[in-house]
């Protein structure tokens, strides 16, 4: 059975700090997805990665992918307050994929002023 | 804006009852995929539809039934509901075969009491 454990679950920083959320998963796979949530609301789409080494960036949040660690990571620059939701990362774990998604525990993130 | 809708938005029902949720994909999608989402969890696959077929189904009892109809909208129907099934609906719509793509709807708010 496919696990999808993202860390940390819970994340408190300030205003301006760098982070890293971690998402693993425990079979192999070369599409993973990132979407953010807030609260009462459904998922918004941010990154789609596709093959081993992708790399993809929008505004201040960076996503990775590396397919033989089974890790991909969400990096968050310079954090401001309109970042602060709770974050998913998806894999598919067919080959070439089929979008039947297994998702993380989410990361619910706080940017305090 | 996503271009994938949900109805209805919230409802409330009774234990035992049954309730029809309805997905309308977006545009040029031909695959929809369905998720339960309970109260701090992340979402769970529950089914997926492609061209009018099931195309897999995650660990959810039979009471838990889909539709997919020519224009690739789709139907979640639940009989005889728990109040464990009280949950955040959502369904995802993409254009299958890996394309890569999975933009969901707003979500239909379901409460069992």
């Amino acid at each position: 059975e496919l696990k999808v454990e993202q860390n940390p679950l819970f994340l408190s920083m300030q205003e301006g700090k760098n982070y890293t959320i971690y998402c693993n998963y425990s079979t192999t796979s070369d599409r993973l997805y990132w979407y953010r949530q807030d609260p009462g609301k459904s998922l918004e789409s941010l990154f789609v990665l596709l093959s081993n080494g992708a790399v993809k960036q929008e505004g201040r949040l960076m996503a990775s992918l590396d397919t033989k660690a089974r890790l991909s990571t969400l990096h968050i620059t310079a954090a401001v307050h309109d970042l602060s939701a709770t974050y998913f990362c998806a894999v598919d774990p067919l080959k070439g994929g089929n979008e039947k998604l297994t998702f993380g525990t989410g990361t619910r993130l706080t940017i305090i002023p | 804006e996503t271009g994938v809708t949900q109805s209805p938005t919230h409802l409330i029902k009774t234990r035992g009852q049954q309730v029809t949720l309805r997905c309308s994909s977006q545009s040029g999608h031909n695959t929809v995929s369905w998720y339960q989402q309970a109260l701090g969890q992340g979402p769970q696959f529950i089914f997926q539809y492609y061209r009018e077929e099931e195309n897999g189904r995650g660990n959810f009892p039979p009471r838990f039934s889909g539709l997919q109809f020519p224009n690739y909208s789709s139907e979640l129907n639940v009989n005889a509901l728990e109040l464990d099934d009280s949950a955040l609906y959502l369904c995802a719509s993409s254009r299958g075969g890996g394309a890569g793509s999975a933009f969901f709807g707003q979500g239909t708010r379901l409460t069992v009491v």
